[in-house]
């Protein structure tokens, strides 16, 4: 198992430009989620998606978009690039049960900068 | 709204001597709490978690920490460091009703380990 990847690693973008954060998971699991992660600031949720076909925002959702027509993938778009987007980015997966904890798994992070 | 306040930044501790972390959240029912550790560069990995039953929860790498309700606290320990300790460091805590599952991070405190 990769258990959770991410792609790119690294990306600079120029403001104004879009680009797709890449997340895939092969663990089969229902939820998943994008945090983003700046100095002083902990992680802070953006999206999440209980399954295939569902999403929901989560704490800072504003400037990115998501959707989920596989179970396996979750990509994270940025439309039009802000400074304020530049921050470390995590997705997490994990499985799913009502009332329970699974955990989430994270993969290793992409790292973004907006000129 | 559940939060987390981890109240210390930065840690310094030397080797071989014990650490204890802090952390306090704010939760209307009973709470899951996390514990993760970033080591720079990487992802989060669990240390531990708390759900329910015994209040004093084991993890990995030797790490400890101890439920405490009236004060709404879930501090980490660990009673001797080692230098491959050091990391950031995050307490969260979870809700997982079925439909709404959100982790909410503290800020974090970075460790750092003196020979």
């Amino acid at each position: 198992n990769a258990g959770v990847t991410q792609t790119p690693k690294f990306q600079v973008l120029k403001t104004g430009q879009s680009m797709t954060l890449q997340c895939a998971q092969d663990m089969n699991h229902e939820y998943m989620s994008w945090y983003r992660q700046d100095p002083g600031m902990g992680l802070r949720l953006i999206h999440y998606s209980v399954g295939a076909g569902i999403t929901d925002q989560g704490e800072v959702p504003n400037g990115y978009n998501v959707s989920r027509s596989t179970t396996e993938d979750f990509p994270l778009r940025l439309l039009s690039a802000a400074p304020s987007q530049t921050s470390v980015y995590f997705c997490a997966s994990s499985e799913r049960a009502s009332g329970a904890y699974n955990e989430q798994f994270f993969g290793p992070g992409t790292r973004l900068t907006v000129l | 709204a559940q939060s987390v306040t981890q109240p210390d930044i930065h840690i310094t501790v030397s080797e071989g001597a014990s650490l204890e972390l802090r952390c306090n959240y704010s939760y209307g029912a009973t709470p899951y709490l996390f514990w993760y550790v970033q080591s720079p560069g990487q992802g989060l990995q669990l240390l531990l978690k708390y759900f329910s039953g015994d209040t004093l929860v084991q993890g990995i790498k030797g790490f400890e920490a101890e439920f405490k309700r009236s004060q709404s606290s879930f501090n980490l320990r660990k009673p001797s460091v080692h230098w491959s300790d050091a990391a950031e460091y995050f307490c969260a805590v979870g809700s997982f009703n079925f439909g709404n599952e959100k982790l909410t991070f503290g800020t974090g405190t970075r460790l750092t380990i003196i020979p």
